[in-house]
């Protein structure tokens, strides 16, 4: 079985502040990796995914994320917040099989303040 | 529309209703997914339809529910005899492929409140 999760239920930063969201996943087979954002009353949108090859992601919007196999981490972070930036953050592992159905964590609100 | 499209975006209905949810997926997606999302709570996969096949619906949580995509398109989700549990939005998703590790594009919901 696969699963992900995403400490911290919520993360406050400044305006111009380091963002990081961490996720943690764990998988019997190698993953692929996605970070997704929900803003309010709207779907998900994908920020970047990892499938194979360069463990450094870059996404949308400033975001990259680093896939470590040694920690099955998938971390999220931008250098600089933006007020742009507040939203949920939704960490997904690919399920087993071909299908490709995502497997979610909980979530990260994030919270930045001017 | 070049997105993945909800109907209704909201509902509320009294328990023991009946009430179905429609998806149009981007036009030529291969895939389509249904998720729960309850409030608070991260997405929770309920059913993938691979064209108009249904090949996993390990996640519908009961009986009452019951999805199709008869013609490999648009799909519609339905619940029987609503039940306050139920309260929560349903996304819908698709995507180009079947492929592990494809994009998948998400609806904005239908957001369903049972009172």
């Amino acid at each position: 079985a696969q699963s992900v999760t995403q400490l911290g239920s919520h993360v406050s930063v400044s305006e111009g502040a380091l963002v990081l969201l961490r996720c943690n996943y764990s998988s019997s087979v190698p993953p692929y990796l996605f970070w997704y954002v929900q803003y309010p009353n709207q779907g998900l949108q994908l920020l970047l995914k990892y499938t194979t090859g360069a463990t450094l992601v870059k996404g949308i919007n400033g975001f990259e994320a680093e896939f470590k196999k040694s920690e099955t981490s998938f971390h999220l972070t931008k250098p600089s917040a933006h007020m742009s930036d507040a939203a949920e953050y939704f960490c997904a592992v690919s399920g087993s099989g071909n299908t490709g159905k995502l497997i979610f964590g909980q979530g990260t609100t994030l919270q930045v303040k001017p | 529309g070049a997105g993945v499209s909800q109907s209704p975006r909201y509902k509320v209905a009294k328990r023991g209703q009946d009430v179905a949810l429609r998806c149009d997926p981007i036009s030529g997606h291969v895939s389509l997914f249904w998720y729960q999302q309850a409030l608070g709570q991260g997405p929770e996969f309920l059913t993938y339809f691979q064209n108009e096949a249904q090949l996993d619906k390990s996640g519908l949580p009961s009986d009452r529910f019951f999805a199709e995509r008869p013609e490999g398109s648009v799909s519609t989700l339905k619940i029987q005899r609503t039940q306050q549990e139920d309260s929560a939005v349903y996304l819908c998703a698709s995507s180009t492929g079947t492929a592990t590790g494809n994009t998948i594009y998400f609806g904005e919901g239908s957001w369903l409140t049972v009172v």
